[in-house]
């Protein structure tokens, strides 16, 4: 079946800098769409989310870009502190159907 | 506002016992999930499930697993006669519809 990718299933980032992390989902029908956040030995948690009829959305040192022209999803971190590496998954919704979960991303924090 | 629940955290069980995950979901949310995941690996869907009803059981394996989700009480996710393979973390989300979930701490099975 149809299922969410990501580019990158590892990320290092220098402490300060901006991460960005990206996603390629398949479903062109899909309307919602999230990020979530897992650390380690913990559940994921919710970060952001978006609509279709939105192309950006910003939260508190986190911006999620939805391109649905090429299917791309992309989540940013800015000013990357150690306490954001984690394992961070993209997720679609299509209409009327379950959540779709991509692989994850691996994001490490260099100090 | 509690969130998602979910016990025991840890469960240790001998090949061949039962396991049972329980998995409270926040109030006012109808919709539960349970996801399986293997170390450094993503997470499966198992099952979705709404108050007395499994909506959707394709990524649960037929055999030794089944889900409830009674009226009253927590979702239970049940392994009969585990083994080894079993060993993983399970997660539960609940949502108030089929859009943002949110998940529980999770509950990590070892199989002896």
């Amino acid at each position: 079946g149809e299922s969410v990718g990501l580019h990158l299933p590892t990320l290092s980032v220098q402490e300060g800098d901006n991460s960005i992390i990206n996603c390629a989902y398949s479903n062109s029908a899909s309307d919602y769409f999230i990020w979530y956040k897992q650390e380690s030995g913990k559940g994921p948690q919710f970060i952001i989310d978006i609509r279709s009829n939105m192309d950006k959305r910003q939260g508190q040192r986190v911006t999620v870009l939805l391109n649905k022209t090429v299917k791309h999803l992309s989540l940013q971190i800015a000013a990357t502190q150690p306490g954001d590496s984690a394992v961070y998954f993209c997720a679609e919704t299509p209409p009327g159907d379950k959540v779709i979960f991509g692989p994850g991303t691996s994001l490490s924090v260099i100090p | 506002n509690a969130g998602v629940m979910q016990n025991p955290r840890h469960l240790v069980r001998r090949r061949g016992q039962e396991a049972r995950l329980r998995c409270s979901p926040m109030k006012g949310h109808s919709h539960v999930y349970w996801y399986r995941q293997l170390p450094e690996e993503g997470l499966k869907f198992m099952v979705y499930l709404q108050k007395e009803n499994i909506i959707d059981e394709s990524g649960m394996p037929k055999e030794r697993f089944s889900a409830e989700f009674p009226k009253e009480g927590p979702s239970i996710l049940r392994i009969q006669q585990v083994v080894r393979g079993d060993s993983a973390a399970y997660f539960c989300a609940s949502s108030p519809a089929m859009d943002t979930q949110y998940f529980g701490p999770g509950t990590r099975l070892t199989v002896l």
